[in-house]
């Protein structure tokens, strides 16, 4: 089946540091890329939806350039949490359907395991 | 804004027993599709159901939907220790989601 690998898996930085997390579809081509934010025992919020080859949607409120996507290929999208601050401490999730447009919407997401970021 | 809301926040049962969770929503759908996660993990894709359908069975899980009443039912039949999760219903607009239902199914 389709799956989605998310790395890393856990990360442990310094306030201030630019944290990159990777979402990769392993075994299909992903043209749009779902990229949520959790708080514990929350729901998930969605922070921006990321398209290859163009730049990604953000949701209101969600600071563009705080959080960098990049979807420079058919199979991998970027998340950069830059100059992270302990409010930025979070689970981060990502997601993402085969094909594109309408019909992602219309099949079921594959989810990657999520990141924990910790800012200390 | 979330487009589907589930309730109950929470809901504790014993093994054996059945967990039904509903969720509502807003506005016309296409479809509605149903997650489960772990703590600590991503979500994993249960059901989808199209707005054209009333009824889905996979396993010991059933969903209804009711396009109606703008409201969905997730109902898990003969529980087990391992069904506990939080439990999230998605309408394909915009894959947002609700708060969740948060499973506990004691042993």
């Amino acid at each position: 089946g389709a799956v989605v690998s998310q790395h890393p898996s856990w990360v442990i930085c310094k306030s201030g540091t630019s944290v990159k997390i990777e979402c990769r579809s392993l075994d299909f081509q992903a043209t749009t890329m779902f990229w949520y934010r959790q708080f514990p025992k929350q729901s998930l919020m969605l922070m921006a939806t990321s398209n290859e080859g163009s730049k990604a949607t953000y949701e209101q409120g969600v600071e563009k350039d705080k959080f960098l996507i990049n979807h420079a290929s058919l199979t991998l999208s970027t998340l950069t949490v830059t100059s992270a601050h302990p409010e930025d401490s979070s689970f981060y999730i990502c997601s993402a359907a085969p094909g594109q447009g309408a019909r992602i919407y219309n099949q079921p997401q594959h989810f990657g395991d999520g990141t924990r970021l910790s800012i200390l | 804004s979330q487009q589907g809301e589930e309730d109950p926040q929470a809901l504790s049962i014993q093994e054996g027993e059945n967990a039904t969770m509903n969720c509502s929503y807003k506005t016309s759908i296409n479809n509605l599709q149903w997650y489960r996660q772990n703590s600590g993990r991503g979500l994993v894709h249960l059901i989808l159901i199209r707005s054209n359908e009333r009824e889905k069975h996979s396993g010991r899980l059933r969903v209804t939907l009711d396009t109606s009443k703008k409201s969905s039912s997730l109902l898990i039949t003969a529980s087990r220790a391992a069904d506990t999760a939080s439990y999230f219903c998605a309408t394909a607009n915009d894959m947002r989601f609700g708060a969740g239902t948060r499973l506990t199914v004691k042993p």
